[in-house]
């Protein structure tokens, strides 16, 4: 069975301080994908990677970073967390061509 | 640049009713579309994923049509239940290296009472 799992469900932080959100999958996927879910703007695609050590910006990748060392782990961090980053973020993978997966998401408020 | 549109908004029905989500989306050049499920506060739960190639898909109660060069999309819900109520979402999906790269609309709410 498909499983991608994201290391928490919730969290908070305050502002200032760096965020690590991770987000692990079992199926060998080649694609990892960081979005954020925001209400009135849907998701937003923040970063994604194509292989290991591979990372290209998506639509809203300022104040965050990526960092692809094995293919089963994309981790999305906020370097310096403001309240703006307050949202649910959501990872998600996928096999070229194939079903597009996402995790259960992450809740992050910052204080 | 891609853009969705889901109608209705948001629909809320008695439960056994028979139910028609429309998605449209401005570039026809995709290479699948996907529909998805979200329930409020998780994530996203695929349905169905239709080929660029194909006409149409089922999986139960659920039946997605796609006609890719009007750029349109509809999701059948058949006999809908209480425990439909969700957000539908239908992301059409480009190939290559623009595959992952997803956009999404802003989706149906949908409710459905006993």
């Amino acid at each position: 069975d498909v499983k991608v799992t994201q290391s928490s469900r919730y969290l908070v932080k305050r502002t200032g301080e760096k965020v690590f959100l991770e987000c692990v999958q079992d199926m060998d996927h080649e694609n990892m994908f960081w979005y954020r879910q925001d209400p009135g703007l849907g998701l937003r695609l923040i970063y994604f990677s194509y292989d290991v050590k591979m990372k290209e910006k998506g639509d809203i990748p300022e104040g965050y970073s990526v960092s692809r060392e094995k293919k089963e782990r994309f981790s999305l961090i906020l370097e310096s967390a403001s309240t703006n980053q307050t949202s649910m973020y959501l990872c998600a993978t996928t096999r070229q061509g194939g079903t597009q997966y996402f995790g259960p998401g992450t809740r992050l408020l910052v204080l | 640049k891609q853009e969705v549109t889901q109608i209705p908004a948001a629909l809320s029905v008695p439960e056994g009713e028979n139910l028609v989500l429309n998605c449209s989306f401005t570039d026809s050049a995709i290479y699948n579309l996907q529909w998805f499920r979200q329930d409020p506060g998780k994530g996203l739960t695929s349905l169905l994923l239709i080929q660029s190639s194909q006409r149409e898909q089922t999986s139960g109660r659920l039946n997605a049509s796609l006609d890719k060069s009007s750029g349109r999309s509809t999701l059948y819900i058949a006999a809908s239940q209480p425990g439909d109520s969700a957000t539908y979402l239908c992301v059409p999906r480009r190939g290559g290296t623009s595959y992952g790269k997803l956009t999404f609309g802003q989706g149906t709410i949908l409710t459905v009472h006993p």
